[in-house]
């Protein structure tokens, strides 16, 4: 049983530009949700995606979007970023409303 | 507004002690609450959870206390072990409307002393 992956693992970008994130859910999972680790800050929820539809949204602009694959991989995709999107991206994957499973993250820097 | 407070952001135990970790929360409509552990250069790994309608689950030497009218939880570790020093966060359920997140505290770092 493969566990969840997540590519890159470092990125680094400059304010404007445009990233895609890409995380492959582990064997059997449905969902996939998407949180933003600031450092020294907990996890915060983006999106949830069950089944290649968004499925739940916390308190992050439009810029930031994604996708689910009919084979449940997932992308988040941040349009013209700021500095302040520099963190850790984490993706974890679950079945339906189950224990989530985490990758090891995408650290983002922008500068 | 955040709603999952860990005010404490580090913890040292010696090992073999009980490390308590706390979290505070605002929102009663929280339906279940689970404890993560995170190591350098890993994503979070689930521990333990607990059920609103409970006041304790243990797991070993994992043991999380609820109290509901103090909307507050803990994390006893007993006895502590070195390979237990990581990021420990707290994190809430939430359902809303068909859809549900978690919303994560700040974290603790425990240091266990050998």
């Amino acid at each position: 049983e493969t566990g969840v992956t997540q590519s890159p693992t470092h990125l680094i970008k400059t304010r404007g530009q445009q990233v895609t994130l890409r995380c492959s859910s582990q064997s059997g999972h449905n969902t996939v949700s998407w949180y933003q680790q600031a450092l020294g800050q907990g996890p915060q929820f983006i999106f949830q995606y069950y089944r290649e539809e968004e499925n739940g949204r916390g308190n992050f602009p439009p810029r930031f979007s994604g996708l689910q694959f009919p084979n449940y991989s997932s992308e988040l995709n941040v349009n013209a970023l700021e500095l302040d999107d520099s963190a850790l991206y984490l993706c974890a994957s679950s079945l339906a409303a189950g224990e989530q499973f985490f990758g090891p993250g995408t650290r983002l820097t922008v500068l | 507004d955040q709603q999952v407070k860990q005010n404490s952001p580090s913890l040292s135990v010696q090992e073999g002690r009980i490390s308590i970790l706390n979290c505070d929360y605002t929102n009663s409509m929280f339906d279940y609450f689970l404890w993560y552990k995170k190591y350098p250069a890993e994503g979070p790994t689930f521990l333990i959870s607990i059920s609103s309608i409970k006041d304790k689950n243990e797991d070993g030497r994992f043991t999380v206390f609820l109290n509901k009218s103090a909307k507050h939880l803990s994390l006893h570790i007993v006895p502590s072990q070195p390979g237990d020093s990581a990021v420990y966060f707290c994190a809430a359920h939430q359902r809303t409307s068909g859809t549900y997140k978690y919303i994560f505290g700040t974290g603790t770092r425990l240091k266990v002393l050998a």
